[in-house]
């Protein structure tokens, strides 16, 4: 079955430190990824997407995520987190498009900054 | 870009009446456009796929007499909650894939809807 796996569901980093958030798929083909981040009470905003090509992708913010299709993983990664960073973050997984195919998320992890 | 918008951003109701969601994208034409709820602190569960010109395709578990769904045009689709009740309380939020092989690999998202049912 395909799915999404965030195996931390609330990570705390203090403001300046380095994060990582890590995120596992299962998919029977070869997957599309995303990183969106959602504010309370605001709706999704894409941070980066991994189609095809380089495995190290930048995204906006600061933020990077490497594919690595051994390990089955796309973990996002800033090498300084800002206050402004906290918030909740999805993982998710789509796949080969007939007529519209939904994205699949995982449960998300909610990023606590300390000062 | 491609933006999509929903209306209204927020509503509260009273238990019984039946709520009508709008999902536009605003700059390009969606072939299909997703339902998603999201329960507070938790992830975004797909309810229904639409397809313009067709009947949408809910998932297991979801009423489709209870959340009707109708995507008439390429850029308009919307979800009516009928005879909602408390637990209909959630936040709903659509998206968009654009029309074209290569525009499906990614959906663009509304800001959502927040539904309380008094």
């Amino acid at each position: 079955a395909q799915s999404v796996t965030q195996p931390d569901i609330h990570i705390t980093v203090s403001e300046g430190a380095s994060l990582e958030l890590r995120c596992n798929y299962s998919y029977g083909a070869t997957p599309y990824l995303f990183w969106y981040v959602q504010s309370p009470g605001q709706g999704l905003q894409l941070l980066l997407k991994y189609f095809s090509g380089d495995t190290l992708v930048q995204g906006i913010k600061g933020f990077e995520a490497e594919f690595k299709r051994s390990q089955s993983s796309f973990n996002l990664r800033k090498p300084s987190v800002h206050w402004s960073d906290a918030a909740e973050y999805f993982c998710a997984v789509g796949g080969i498009w007939q007529a519209g195919t939904a994205l699949i998320f995982g449960k998300g992890t909610t990023l606590s900054v300390s000062s | 870009g491609a933006v999509v918008s929903q209306h209204p951003s927020w509503v509260i109701c009273k238990s019984g009446t039946s709520v009508k969601i709008e999902c536009r994208s605003l700059d390009f034409q969606a072939t299909t456009m997703f339902w998603y709820r999201q329960f507070p602190k938790q992830s975004l569960m797909l309810m229904a796929t639409s397809n313009e010109g067709s009947k949408a395709t809910y998932e297991q578990g979801v009423e489709k007499d209870k959340f009707l769904i109708n995507h008439a045009s390429l850029t308009l689709s919307t979800l009516t909650v009928t005879s909602a009740h408390p637990e209909d309380s959630s936040f709903y939020i659509c998206s968009a894939s654009k029309t074209g092989t290569s525009g499906n690999r990614e959906q663009f998202f509304g800001p959502g809807t927040r539904l309380t049912v008094l």
